[in-house]
């Protein structure tokens, strides 16, 4: 089955130590998404690719980064920069093209304590 | 820059009764259009999109949408509410299709008996 893999489901760490959250997709999809989902505070965007090798900052990127060495890969790294890293955490991907919706993985809860 | 607004953060149905979701946007030229659902601690499922064409737009689990452009809507409805669509509604509107996609800030569905 196609889809968006999103691992671990949930996740602790304590505060001051970096943690990378995976995402893998087996849609051949060229673009994919980051997002931070907060309660009352819809989903907002950390980063983005529309190619491998290539990301950009979304509206949320400080105390995060991301590489895209593989098309199918885009992990997500919170650093001990983000301020207030407890959150739900989801990835995205999409075709390319003008036509096309996202799909999301089933997402991670990242909890620092 | 592309906003969107759902008015209503919480809204309350009894099963059977139908149901109508609110979304507004404000963007400068024909909008791509999304609604995703949302169940506790899952990923987003895309409902139903709206590129072109037809303004009414039918979408999965019965649900349809319909564009208003002298309305900036792009309201979500239901004939007949089910318990199991308690969940969170997003929408969203994009630039291109998926790229530059912006999401309200959900509403939540509770559905009583």
């Amino acid at each position: 089955d196609g889809g968006i893999t999103q691992s671990p489901k949930y996740l602790f760490r304590k505060e001051g130590q970096n943690v990378t959250l995976s995402c893998e997709q087996n849609l051949n999809h060229d673009a994919m998404y980051w997002y931070r989902q907060d309660p009352g505070q819809g989903l907002r965007l950390i980063y983005y690719s529309q190619i491998v090798n290539d990301f950009q900052k979304g509206d949320i990127a400080e105390g995060y980064s991301v590489s895209r060495e593989k098309k199918e890969s885009f992990p997500l790294t919170v650093t001990s920069a983000q301020k207030n890293p407890t959150a739900f955490y989801l990835c995205a991907s999409s075709g390319a093209g003008l036509n096309t919706e996202a799909f999301f993985g089933q997402g991670t809860r990242l909890t620092v304590v | 820059a592309q906003s969107v607004t759902q008015p209503d953060i919480h809204i309350t149905v009894s099963e059977g009764a139908s149901l109508e979701l609110r979304c507004n946007y404000s963007y400068g030229a024909t909008p791509y259009l999304f609604w995703y659902v949302q169940s506790p601690g899952q990923g987003l499922q895309l409902l139903l999109k709206y590129f072109s064409g037809d303004t009414l737009v039918q979408g999965i689990k019965g649900f349809e949408a319909e564009f208003k452009r002298s309305q900036s809507s792009f309201n979500l409805r239901k004939p007949s509410v089910h318990w199991s669509d308690a969940a969170e509604y997003f929408c969203a509107v994009g630039v291109r299709g998926y790229q530059k996609v912006t999401f309200g800030i959900g509403t939540k569905l509770q559905v009583i008996p």
